[in-house]
């Protein structure tokens, strides 16, 4: 089973431009989470969709930052203006059923560089 | 609101030896998970140990064990003899039933040979 893909692995943008970042969750997991990772920070939840519906977008820092998931299937995450506080390794996570008893799956993130 | 805290950001132990990686955690729920996350070097989040708040047995998965003091709000994990591949940084995490994890800051854990 192939697991939770993001990419592009790195990316470096300057400040002003946009970026999109992409996360294919495992297939038949509707549930879908974005967290972001600040250098020397803890990793905070960013926004949950299940399948095409955000669920709890409450940890969007802002709405520089807009995220979709076409259909249910993939998602994009895309920050526009760009600006250095932004950053940090993108996380995306997939898991297949809401409830506590659940696992998540982790991508190997995204790290972003704002310069 | 849930908060999870690690204070100790680098911990080192010798190839063979146990460690233990300490976590605090605060929560009004009563039913929840607790989860620790190694991300090695290739970043990739790998589920090291999970724990389930209302059994009071404390998980095991081969090496690794938690030490899990609930009335603490208190959640350890221990490495025994540790390998070269253990290296790496580790999360300490809750998840409730709202399913978003809320992590600690992490551990750098170095194994020296």
């Amino acid at each position: 089973e192939a697991g939770v893909t993001q990419f592009p692995s790195h990316s470096v943008i300057e400040k002003g431009q946009t970026v999109t970042l992409r996360c294919d969750p495992i297939s038949g997991h509707d549930n879908l989470y974005w967290y972001r990772r600040v250098m020397g920070k803890e990793i905070k939840f960013l926004l949950h969709f299940v399948k095409e519906s955000k669920q709890d977008e409450s940890g969007m820092p802002n709405n520089r930052f807009l995220a979709e998931r076409t259909g249910g299937t993939y998602s994009t995450l895309k920050v526009q203006p760009a600006e250095l506080e932004d950053s940090g390794v993108y996380f995306c996570a997939s898991s297949q059923a809401g409830g506590l008893n659940y696992g998540y799956t982790f991508g190997s993130g995204t790290r972003l560089t704002v310069v | 609101a849930q908060t999870v805290t690690q204070s100790q950001p680098e911990m080192s132990v010798q190839e063979a030896e146990t460690v233990t990686l300490s976590c605090t955690y605060d929560t009004s729920e009563s039913d929840y998970y607790l989860f620790w996350y190694k991300q090695p070097p290739s970043r990739q989040m790998i589920l090291v140990i999970r724990q389930e708040a209302y059994k009071q047995q404390n998980a095991t998965e081969n090496r690794f064990s938690v030490n899990f003091q609930k009335a603490a709000k208190s959640f350890s994990l221990k490495i025994s003899d540790s390998q070269l591949g253990d290296a790496a940084m580790y999360f300490c995490a809750t998840v409730t039933s709202g399913s978003r994890l809320t992590f600690g800051e992490g551990t750098q854990l170095t194994v020296n040979p």
